[in-house]
């Protein structure tokens, strides 16, 4: 059974603050990894990561995967309040995606 | 671009009856749908999976007869709970996605069902 693991659950941090979350995988037939963030309704898309090794930026976001590992960080710098959201890594072979319980990140002011 | 809709964006049903949610792509054709279900501080657990004009394949554990789903069109997808119970109720969420690849979904703002 495929299997998508995020950790920590949840975190508070304060605003300029660095979070990182991590996400580790098992599936078979492994395509991409993908980052959402979600934000009490549909989870709008981050990054898709398909080759080890590689940092995906965008902004203050950043992401990496490591294939042999099997895991994923997402990194948020100086964090804002806007940052406060649900952080859910999914990971996609051919049928369909998998996803992780998410990460609850609150940034207070 | 790559918009989904979804209606009703919340819905209260009583025990027994059933309840129908519609999920358009807005401005692209989605060859097939996903549906979602997540409950308060989970993750998104596929229900379904539909391509247009065909029966939807389901996940294991998912009962076909409760949750009727329907692909009649490029842009339409829709579920129905048939009987629903209180233990139904949740955050249902569609996606579509354009040339049936899994990992481009464009998702929907999701519905949240309540049964009294």
């Amino acid at each position: 059974e495929d299997k998508v693991v995020q950790s920590p659950l949840s975190l508070v941090v304060h605003e300029g603050d660095t979070v990182t979350l991590n996400c580790s995988y098992e599936v078979t037939n492994f395509r991409s990894l993908l980052w959402y963030k979600q934000e009490k309704k549909a989870p709008t898309f981050l990054f898709m990561l398909t080759s080890s090794g590689i940092e995906k930026k965008s902004g203050r976001l950043s992401s990496i995967l490591d294939k042999k590992e099997l895991f994923s960080i997402l990194n948020i710098t100086a964090t804002q309040t806007g940052d406060s959201a649900i952080y859910l890594c999914a990971v996609g072979n051919d049928y369909k995606l998998s996803f992780g319980a998410g990460t609850t990140v609150t940034v207070r002011a | 671009g790559a918009v989904v809709s979804q209606h009703p964006s919340w819905v209260i049903c009583k025990s027994g009856t059933s309840v129908k949610i519609e999920c358009r792509s807005l401005d692209f054709q989605a060859t097939t749908m996903f549906w979602y279900r997540q409950f308060p501080k989970q993750s998104l657990m596929l229900m379904a999976t539909s391509n247009e004009g065909s029966k939807a394949t389901y996940e294991q554990g998912v009962e076909k007869d409760k949750f009727l789903i329907n692909h009649a069109s490029l842009t339409l997808s829709t579920l129905t709970v048939t009987s629903a119970h209180p233990e139904d109720s949740s955050f249902y969420i569609c996606s579509g996605s354009l040339a049936g690849d899994v990992l481009f979904q464009y998702f929907g703002p999701g519905t949240r069902l309540t049964v009294t």
